[in-house]
């Protein structure tokens, strides 16, 4: 079955510390793999992405993921961490069916929380 | 990016009744999704919304719980009928569009349904 694990409820950091919120995936083929955050009481903001090419993928906000294909992973990173990157992240997958249909495959979600 | 806008952003409803909810979108666009978030919970896809077809479904969602209309490119509507307590989420709509070259999800800002 193709899913999406982010096995932290909860991530805590120091503000001005690096962060890392973790997702590991199962697919069958080639993963498209993404990450949105979700501030209080907003939609999904989408943050970056992976198709192809180079493992580190730089996006919004100083954020960062590494696509890791031998460990199945595809972990968010920031080198310095903002009270404003307080927010609730999504690790999903895009999941592709035959005659064109696809959908995306959510990760539960991370709180991250940057303490001053 | 494409901009995404849903109303209403949120809800009070009695049990029994039904919301419909719209989601506008500022280009033409194939593929609309419908998404639900209980509270505290992850997204997961209600239904696939094509222009010019029936909407897909997913696996414990229904047509005549959920029915979806799609009348042109840049506008769906997601009826909850019959609401239930249970129905309380956040309601989220998406758009696929071009970003980098790969067709990449955005989310409108969501619609919050309480059901009493």
């Amino acid at each position: 079955a193709q899913s999406v694990a982010q096995p932290e409820d909860q991530v805590n950091v120091a503000e001005g510390n690096p962060l890392t919120v973790k997702c590991t995936y199962s697919v069958s083929g080639n993963p498209y793999l993404f990450w949105y955050v979700q501030y209080p009481n907003r939609g999904l903001q989408f943050l970056l992405k992976y198709i192809t090419g180079d493992n580190l993928v730089k996006g919004s906000y100083g954020f960062e993921a590494e696509f890791n294909k031998s460990q199945t992973s595809f972990h968010l990173k920031k080198p310095s961490a903002l009270v404003s990157d307080s927010a609730l992240y999504f690790c999903a997958v895009r999941v592709l069916f035959s005659g064109g249909y696809n959908k995306l495959i959510f990760g539960a979600g991370t709180r991250l929380a940057v303490h001053p | 990016s494409a901009v995404i806008s849903q109303k209403p952003s949120r809800d009070i409803c009695q049990r029994g009744t039904s919301l419909t909810i719209q989601c506008q979108v500022d280009s033409q666009v194939t593929m609309m999704f419908w998404y639900r978030q209980q509270p505290g919970q992850s997204l997961t896809l209600i239904a696939t919304a094509n222009q010019g077809s029936e909407a897909t479904y997913e696996s414990g969602f229904v047509i005549d719980k959920f029915p979806i209309s799609r009348p042109n490119l840049t506008f769906s509507t997601l009826t909850v009928s019959n609401m239930s307590p249970e129905d309380s989420s956040i309601y989220l709509c998406s758009v696929e569009a071009i970003a980098g070259g790969t067709d990449t999800q955005y989310f409108g800002p969501g619609t919050r349904l309480t059901v009493l």
